[in-house]
């Protein structure tokens, strides 16, 4: 059975520093892999998507890696903002099957 | 539609009574799924419906939890006799088949109480 897990659970910064959030996954047959973010009692906004054959996507200031043979996966936030505050989940679609399997989630906090 | 709708966004029931969530997915995603994040837990999968093929039930909690989806588009989730752990947001998403690797689109939510 697939089990995802992230760390930290939580995470407070100054606005402006550079993070790196941690997603690891015990099952390597995966599909690929979405980081999402939440927002409190919001719905999940898609951030990235990495296929299993990709090693990294970029968006804007975020940037996700993927290495699969070691079940990991980091995003990277550069130049944290206030506006970057809410909870990250990592998410992966096993290659058989159809559902994603969560992570329990980063709740970022950045500090003006 | 341009995202993943979901109705009501917030619920509230008496235990013991019936209630229904809609989604209302992306126009051509043929995969829809429904979810539930419990108050400070993890987001766990409930049921899946992919074209005409049967759903994927294998995450509903109890026989009180039903599903259907009419037309491959509108789906809506049925939960009988409600009781106080079925409080939750309840999300749902949808996706292109997986050939294509899309990732999920989720809608916002509906927030159920049971009181």
């Amino acid at each position: 059975k697939q089990e995802v897990t992230q760390i930290p659970a939580a995470l407070s910064v100054p606005e402006g520093e550079n993070l790196v959030l941690n997603c690891s996954f015990t099952d390597s047959a995966i599909y690929n892999l979405q980081w999402f973010r939440q927002d409190p009692g919001k719905g999940l906004t898609s951030l990235l998507l990495i296929q299993s054959s990709q090693r990294e996507q970029t968006s804007g200031r975020l940037n996700a890696s993927l290495d699969k043979s070691s079940g990991r996966s980091t995003l990277y936030i550069a130049a944290s903002q206030p506006g970057d505050s809410a909870t990250y989940l990592c998410a992966v679609r096993p290659n058989a099957g159809n559902m994603l399997t969560f992570g329990g989630g980063t709740r970022l906090m950045v500090k003006p | 539609g341009a995202g993943v709708s979901q109705s009501p966004s917030n619920k509230v029931t008496e235990k013991g009574k019936d209630v229904e969530l809609r989604c209302d997915p992306i126009s051509g995603h043929t995969a829809l799924y429904w979810y539930r994040q419990s108050l400070g837990q993890g987001l766990e999968f409930l049921i899946y419906f992919q074209g005409n093929s049967a759903p994927d039930k294998s995450g509903l909690p109890s026989d009180r939890f039903s599903a259907e989806r009419t037309g491959g588009s509108v789906s809506t989730l049925t939960i009988q006799r409600t009781q106080q752990e079925d409080s939750a947001v309840y999300l749902c998403a949808s996706s292109f088949i997986r050939a294509g690797g899309n990732g999920y689109t989720f809608g916002s939510g509906t927030r159920l109480t049971v009181v």
